[in-house]
């Protein structure tokens, strides 16, 4: 699975939008771009994914450039209930996931 | 429906001890993995199943560590002789391996486990 480079920590004023960056330069052809967050004491929750087209759910959009070498994940109201650690992964269907350290994400109010 | 459920959440354990964490799977998942979760640190990834055959157990850190999935449903994550360093939360997750999806993975609460 293709390593992923996130920024360590970040802040976001509440009712803002949180946009939280994702490199994954050796991203191959047939892996997906998954995002999770982890708030204390919880399992991982899943948010969003996607292959090369911007996705958008009820939680999250996902940005994920046109070389796939990048994302973003976009929260476009943040709310303190927001704060958490976010996890990227890229992997294939069905394969296993690797998780690096995250960004821990803090909305402020 | 119900998610996926693990059991206990928190187990102490004296060194040298045997222990068993149990993972519930979203019913009619195909695929179940399991993880450790070292405090400060992502999971990472031990073991996987698709329904009873395990495929993966690379990430096992030692022969300490036994996984089974006897029936494709309820799985048991065993760690015998229990050191200081297995402490850690374990997670248990469950994708539907539907042919054609992006299957994704639903993550349990996790059992954290404390090492005396």
């Amino acid at each position: 699975d293709a390593k992923t480079t996130q920024p360590p920590s970040m802040d976001c004023a509440e009712g803002r939008a949180a946009n939280l960056p994702c490199n994954h330069s050796t991203i191959s052809g047939n892996e997906y771009v998954y995002w999770y967050r982890q708030i204390h004491s919880q399992g991982p929750q899943y948010i969003i994914h996607g292959l090369k087209n911007n996705e958008t759910n009820e939680m999250a959009s996902l940005i994920i450039t046109e070389d796939r070498k990048s994302s973003t994940l976009i929260l476009p109201h943040a709310t303190l209930r927001d704060t958490a650690v976010y996890y990227c992964i890229v992997r294939v269907v069905s394969g296993k996931s690797t998780f690096g350290d995250g960004t821990t994400l803090t909305v402020k109010p | 429906g119900a998610g996926v459920s693990q059991s206990p959440r928190y187990k102490v354990a004296k060194r040298g001890q045997d222990v068993a964490l149990r993972c519930d799977p979203i019913s009619g998942h195909v695929s179940l993995f399991w993880y450790q979760q070292a405090l400060g640190q992502g999971p990472e990834f031990l073991t996987y199943f698709q329904n009873e055959a395990q495929l993966d157990k690379s990430g096992l850190p030692s022969d300490r560590f036994f996984a089974e999935r006897p029936e494709g449903s309820v799985s048991t994550l065993k760690i015998q002789r229990t050191q200081q360093e297995d402490s850690a939360v374990y997670l248990c997750a469950s994708s539907p391996n539907l042919a054609g999806s992006t299957d994704t993975q639903y993550f349990g609460p996790g059992t954290r486990l404390t090492v005396l």
